[in-house]
């Protein structure tokens, strides 16, 4: 069965430091999303990308952040300089069209701001 | 930001029990979808619903959307130890692009 996959599984970083999430969307898939989930609490939308661009992003989504999608497959969030409130669980998911928004949520990848 | 209410926050059932949980807004959503998510992974769609009065079956889960828009609910029956996770309800705002609005979770436990 076809599956989101993120890495690293989990990342740790000093403070100040970049960072990039990579994602591997559902092959056919158009829409792609990063969600964030502070530990112990709801899972927050962050930012949606489709066709290059970036579609949607929340008040989270500020200039530290950014998104990408270099080649066919992955899709990458970067964090240019972390900060301690970055910690939490990152999630990339991804639909096939807005028709039908399930959306596929892949692993995570726990990042650990230090 | 808009506010999914989901209840209740957490349950401790036993085996063979029937679960019901709920989100309930002020706004009005396109979509709803059911998620369970275990310890250090992913949310796992469950349910997706469409149109309002829906109402879908996976299993032993059963789910709709309520017929305002602005609710939903999700019934487990005769729940079974690997029932055990966080459930979180997220829905698609009409006013909003596709993104989802994710309630707070219910965390049930199934006592053997």
């Amino acid at each position: 069965e076809p599956e989101v996959t993120q890495t690293p599984s989990h990342q740790v970083t000093q403070m100040g430091q970049e960072v990039i999430l990579r994602c591997v969307p559902i092959s056919n898939h158009l829409y792609f999303y990063w969600y964030r989930q502070i530990l112990g609490q709801k899972v927050e939308f962050l930012v949606s990308f489709y066709n290059n661009e970036i579609s949607e992003k929340s008040e989270i989504f500020d200039d530290q952040f950014s998104v990408e999608r270099p080649d066919g497959s992955n899709f990458t969030l970067k964090i240019r300089s972390t900060k301690l409130e970055d910690s939490a669980m990152y999630f990339c998911a991804s639909i096939v069209t807005l028709g039908r928004t399930e959306a596929f949520f892949g692993q995570g990848t726990r990042l650990t701001v230090v | 930001g808009q506010q999914l209410n989901q209840s209740p926050q957490s349950m401790f059932i036993q085996e063979g029990e029937d679960v019901s949980m709920n989100c309930t807004s002020s706004s009005i959503f396109n979509t709803w979808l059911w998620y369970k998510q275990e310890p250090g992974e992913g949310p796992v769609l469950l349910i997706a619903l469409y149109k309002a009065g829906e109402l879908t079956s996976n299993g032993r889960l059963t789910a709709q959307f309520g017929i305002t828009r602005k609710d939903s609910f999700l019934n487990i029956s005769a729940s079974i130890p690997s029932d055990v996770g966080i459930y979180f309800c997220a829905g698609r705002l009409e006013t909003s692009g596709s993104r989802l609005t994710f309630g707070e979770g219910t965390q049930l436990t199934v006592n053997p």
